[in-house]
């Protein structure tokens, strides 16, 4: 039961355009989300959250984008440069256990 | 955030045998994870590493297979018993952030043949 879904395994852009990975979840328990990105043989570096509380939540080129009610989430990267190209994880979590349900990640290209 | 090492950064082992995986961080932390991504999957949560009890274990993951310990907030160790081929993944050690983030080492690649 994947609770944390990318339907996208990969997206190609080219560098300055908007890059844009959609996150879908089915447990309406998770209240805290988080997007890590991944180079080859390194750990996930964490990005960017938000809570269930807001919509939007931003740092500097990346926006994460909440809809509750139809259980998506979405990280924004404008304008986007090749060091973005990576596997980038989305995250969900309920706060009063503190683990991570990861998604199966995307795969992001960023074109010169 | 917390900086994170794991040794050994990658092995190959035998089938049948045991493997024990470091992970340190460079300050006290109260809670710690351990993480499995297998050839082509997301990151699956092993167990949760917890300082002074016995560790808890995700569903499918028990401690005669991957015992873990946790001597003190800043160290943690993951073993992978009676290993089998299809224990062969990158196996990644975490501490849990000042929110609800969590920090993530560089991994140890087994790979069992």
């Amino acid at each position: 039961d994947q609770q944390v879904k990318q339907n996208s395994p990969s997206l190609s852009v080219q560098e300055g355009r908007i890059s844009i990975l959609n996150c879908d979840y089915t447990n309406s328990m998770f209240d805290y989300f988080l997007w890590y990105k991944k180079y080859p043989a390194e750990g996930p570096t964490f990005l960017i959250s938000i809570s269930s509380i807001k919509d939007k939540n931003e740092d500097g080129r990346f926006t994460v984008f909440l809809n509750k009610s139809a259980k998506h989430l979405s990280l924004h990267i404008v304008p986007s440069q090749p060091g973005d190209s990576a596997v980038y994880f989305c995250a969900a979590s309920n706060t009063g256990f503190q683990k991570l349900v990861f998604g199966t990640g995307t795969r992001l290209l960023v074109s010169p | 955030s917390a900086v994170i090492s794991q040794k050994p950064s990658r092995d190959i082992c035998q089938r049948g045998t045991s493997l024990t995986i470091q992970c340190q961080v460079d300050s006290q932390v109260t809670m710690m994870f351990w993480y499995r991504q297998q050839p082509g999957q997301s990151l699956t949560l092993i167990a949760t590493a917890n300082q002074g009890s016995e560790a808890t274990y995700e569903s499918g993951f028990v401690i005669d297979k991957f015992p873990i310990s946790r001597p003190n907030l800043t160290f943690s160790t993951l073993t992978v018993s009676n290993m089998s081929p299809e224990d062969s993944s990158i196996y990644l050690c975490s501490a849990a952030g000042q929110g609800y983030e969590q920090y993530f080492g560089p991994g140890t690649r087994l790979t069992v043949t």
